[in-house]
């Protein structure tokens, strides 16, 4: 068990529709990331938050965006859903800013936009 | 931009044969080189890492020697297990110059993952 929550598991939708997906780190990390892994483009690399701020920025669509609350909790919120949106949207978390590495991953939400 | 080149699988052993899963990148500076390993209904996990060049990673049993010339960081077990089975991912994050605003390890570029599946 990595420590890293995410849910839902599995997350079905229609095009144009929202979704909220939800992290929540292990304790006594302060950074959360998000990646997104699909066929098309593999593992990316979305966004960071450290202790409720935006840390680091990467390739994350305008219709995505995140929050990380004072229970450092994050999510991730998809707008507007394209076909292309399906992947499997994975959180990971630290303990610090960014100077290490995350260590461990959530086991994934697998996102199917119809 | 950075990119990340890993060998195209699946790969499959018999235990105790050596593995090698070739690791190349291209990126400017001086990137700091990670594996990560997913086992079968888990999330991704740090495998080993190097942060320069001719630096050894090793963790498990597997290693990685971090070469600039060659800009390769492959892996490297000498006698798997079937407990290996699992998919590798070579990465890479931008070098942290002084730790400046939107530097972060977690700023990963990831390879397209390789499929390893090791039989008794």
């Amino acid at each position: 068990d990595s420590g890293v929550t995410q849910t839902p598991k599995h997350l079905i939708t229609a095009t144009g529709q929202r979704v909220t997906l939800r992290c929540s780190p292990r304790s006594g990390d302060l950074s959360v990331y998000w990646y997104q892994q699909s066929l098309d483009q593999g593992l990316q690399f979305l966004i960071q938050y450290y202790n409720g701020e935006e840390r680091a920025k990467g390739n994350i669509l305008e219709r995505f965006s995140a929050q990380q609350f004072p229970d450092l909790h994050s999510e991730l919120n998809l707008s507007s859903l394209e076909l292309g949106d399906s992947a499997l949207y994975f959180c990971a978390s630290s303990v610090d800013d960014g100077r290490s590495p995350p260590l461990h991953f959530g086991n994934g939400t697998r996102l199917t936009v119809t | 931009g950075n990119s990340v080149t890993q060998m195209e699988g699946p790969v499959t052993l018999s235990e105790e044969a050596f593995l090698t899963i070739n690791c190349t990148y291209t990126a400017t500076g001086y990137p700091s080189l990670f594996w990560y390993v997913q086992y079968p209904g888990e999330g991704l996990q740090l495998l080993l890492k190097a942060t320069k060049a001719d630096d050894k990673g090793s963790n498990k049993g597997f290693e990685a020697t971090y070469r600039k010339e060659t800009t390769s960081f492959h892996l490297e077990k000498g006698s798997v297990q079937v407990s290996d089975s699992a998919v590798y991912f070579c990465a890479l994050s931008p070098p942290m110059v002084g730790h400046a605003g939107g530097t972060s390890y977690g700023k990963l570029t990831f390879g397209q993952g390789t499929i390893l599946t090791v039989h008794p």
